[in-house]
């Protein structure tokens, strides 16, 4: 079964940092390009970031960029964000998602990872 | 990044047609994709390059796409359509959703 597992959320102070993992299993993960995306409590669905099948190409959103890495490890079908410098505004559940072969959409989610940026 | 713009609500009764629009100026040159999202559950795609729907999509959902605007019908709409829907496409950088529309089925 394709699936995809975030992990790494919970509780940080604002200017903290978390990382985010995301396990991916029944398909070959160093094929796919990768993808978070986020959405804020009673709020929509935001891109975040993506990283392209062998990891050398990423792109961020503004409001992450110089803040938040994305990165993958193929060897251990995981794909990661790194998230420095927190904000309040970080505050949502993260999704990674799986990029459709040859087109632009996401075909496989997660169910999410909830990160909440409070003191 | 460009903007896709969504009405932030559609209401029809059961068995009507919802019709959810997203609009945006690079979508002549970019394709649109649709997806559902009901509470507590990830999104799922519904429709992909406009008009495409993948397997297991029942064939109430279509969508369809003039100028700068794409349009997600949903023909005979059952109460188990109550969800939100965000259209999504793709810039230089990444991707790009819409604001999303919550669908009401009364």
């Amino acid at each position: 079964e394709v699936q995809l597992v975030e992990s790494g959320g919970g509780l940080v102070q604002p200017g903290g940092s978390l990382r985010l993992s995301c396990a991916a299993s029944g398909f070959t993960f160093s094929s796919y390009w990768m993808h978070w995306v986020r959405q804020a409590p009673g709020k929509g669905l935001v891109w975040v970031s993506r990283i392209n099948s062998d990891g050398s190409s990423t792109s961020y959103a503004d409001s992450v960029k110089g803040r938040f890495t994305i990165s993958r490890d193929n060897a251990k079908n995981t794909l990661y964000l790194q998230m420095n410098s927190l904000r309040a505004e970080d505050t949502a559940v993260y999704y990674c998602a799986r990029d459709a072969d040859f087109d632009y959409y996401m075909d496989v989610w997660g169910k999410g990872t909830t990160v909440t940026v409070s003191s | 990044s460009y903007e896709l713009t969504q009405p932030p609500s559609v209401s029809v009764s059961p068995g009507q047609t919802a019709r959810i629009t997203c609009s945006g100026d690079a979508l002549p040159k970019q394709y649109a994709y649709w997806y559902q999202q009901k509470p507590g559950q990830a999104p799922v795609l519904v429709i992909y390059k406009d008009s495409e729907r993948p397997s297991g999509i029942p064939e109430r959902f279509s969508g369809s796409s003039s100028g700068t605007t794409v349009t997600l019908t949903i023909s005979g709409v059952q109460a188990e359509d109550e969800a939100d829907y965000y259209c999504q496409s793709a810039d230089s950088s990444g991707r790009v959703f819409g604001g999303g529309t919550k669908l009401t089925v009364l």
